[in-house]
């Protein structure tokens, strides 16, 4: 069962323009959600975080922004820099601490 | 700045063998996780231990797979007897406390490859 979906496999944008990486989840349960940036052969670096009790988190060049009707949040970067591409994951974090990943998109900026 | 640190970063054993991946977590951290990442898939939990306690052990196959957490030096995760499907990236993170405010820092993962 996938709780944590990432429906975009890949994302191409164009340099300083925004990208948005999307992500949905089912379990209503989660009160904890986080953004991870994974380059090939390296473990996934923590990019940003969202508590469930708020609806934006904002980090420099790095919004997030979650929806908990629509059990839905996403990811804005802005602007997109050719260093950005990567494998973005979605996580989130229940009860008992573990994270449940999404499937990852694949972000390419194009200079 | 130290990091979350594993070991090996690759590890190649024939079918049957043991592979042992080791991680230090951060310095401060208490919390350590184990994560597995197969091709074309996110990462999916497999345990969470405290210094000398399994906490969750959930995600964990029921058998071959062990982790333990130890007093003094870095937690090991062990798999006996690997078949090719062991073949996978495995993360391991780690946290300051075991609250949900508290990020988890993954290390740069260890490549097994059964053959």
């Amino acid at each position: 069962d996938q709780q944590v979906k990432q429906n975009s496999p890949s994302l191409s944008v164009q340099e300083g323009r925004i990208s948005i990486l999307n992500c949905d989840y089912t379990n209503s349960m989660f009160d904890y959600f986080l953004w991870y940036k994974k380059y090939p052969a390296e473990g996934p670096t923590f990019l940003i975080s969202i508590s469930s009790i708020k609806d934006k988190n904002e980090d420099g060049r790095f919004t997030v922004f979650l929806n908990k009707s629509a059990k839905h949040l996403s990811l804005h970067i802005v602007p997109s820099q050719p260093g950005d591409s990567a494998v973005y994951f979605c996580a989130a974090e229940g009860y008992g601490n573990k994270l449940v990943f999404g499937a990852g998109t694949i972000l390419r900026v194009k200079s | 700045n130290a990091g979350v640190m594993q070991n090996p970063r690759h590890l190649v054993r024939r079918r049957g063998q043991e592979a042992r991946l080791r991680c230090s977590p951060m310095k401060g951290h208490s919390h350590v996780y184990w994560y597995r990442q197969l091709p074309e898939e996110g990462l999916k939990f497999m345990v969470y231990l405290q210094k000398e306690n399994i906490i969750d052990e959930s995600g964990m196959p029921k058998e071959r797979f062990s982790a333990e957490f130890p007093k003094e030096g870095p937690s090991i995760l062990r798999i006996q007897q690997v078949v090719r499907g062991d073949s996978a990236a495995y993360f391991c993170a780690s946290s300051h406390a075991g609250t949900g405010t508290y990020e988890q820092y993954f290390g740069p993962g260890t490549r097994l490859t059964v053959t």
